[in-house]
């Protein structure tokens, strides 16, 4: 079945200071999906990218798609406490099935 | 104010005892969800219904069970035979019948076992 690497697993940044958090995938992916989990809270979607070479931004977050669309990246600038949290990448396997990335675990030094 | 309710939000269980956590949502949502997160683990699907009366196991459907009688309940049983049920339970729904459409989660349910 699909599998997907999400990496790293853990990121300590100071606030002020830029993150990223990649998602990989051994085959072609159709769509991705990414998520953030508050600690203590329950996953909340943020994007969805589809198309070849995709990027999309929401304020301070930067969503990237491969050109081979085995890849996805989050990117965030000048991180704020409001950012801690976990962040998890979700792509289609087969018709019915998403599967998720293990996580990025976000912790920030204000 | 529409959204996915979960209740109880923590849940304490003895060895042995089934359990059943209620997953109600008033999005009119089509498609139901239930997952399995682990401390610093990602999600994983347990079971799944895309419409009423109708459902299919997902990555880890052993020792679990439900029920899908109304288009906005989803209760799932958790039973003594699940080996290890100390987990995060997270209920979610999407507007269509595709589980790869966005999924809208409820704030979960928190199960220890005793």
């Amino acid at each position: 079945g699909q599998q997907v690497m999400q990496i790293p697993q853990y990121q300590h940044v100071q606030e002020g200071e830029d993150f990223t958090t990649y998602c990989n995938s051994s085959t072609t992916l159709s769509n991705i999906q990414w998520y953030k989990q508050r600690p203590g809270g329950h996953p909340v979607f943020l994007i969805q990218l589809v198309k070849s070479g995709e990027v999309k931004k929401q304020k301070r977050l930067t969503f990237q798609f491969g050109e081979a669309k085995k890849n996805s990246s989050l990117h965030i600038t000048a991180t704020q406490t409001t950012d801690v949290g976990t962040y998890f990448c979700a792509v289609r396997q087969g018709a019915q099935k998403l599967v998720f990335g293990q996580g990025t675990r976000l912790t920030i030094n204000p | 104010d529409g959204g996915i309710t979960q209740s109880p939000k923590y849940l304490f269980r003895k060895e042995g005892q089934n359990v059943t956590l209620s997953c109600e949502q008033n999005l009119n949502h089509d498609a139901m969800y239930w997952y399995r997160q682990d401390p610093g683990q990602g999600l994983r699907l347990i079971y799944y219904s895309q419409i009423v009366n109708d459902f299919q196991k997902g990555d880890i459907a052993e020792g679990y069970s439900v029920s899908r009688e109304k288009k906005e309940s989803f209760p799932l049983t958790v039973t003594s035979a699940q080996k290890n049920p100390t987990a995060f339970y997270l209920c979610a729904s999407t507007e269509g019948p595709g589980l790869a459409d966005t999924q809208y989660f409820g704030p979960g349910t928190r199960l220890t076992v005793l």
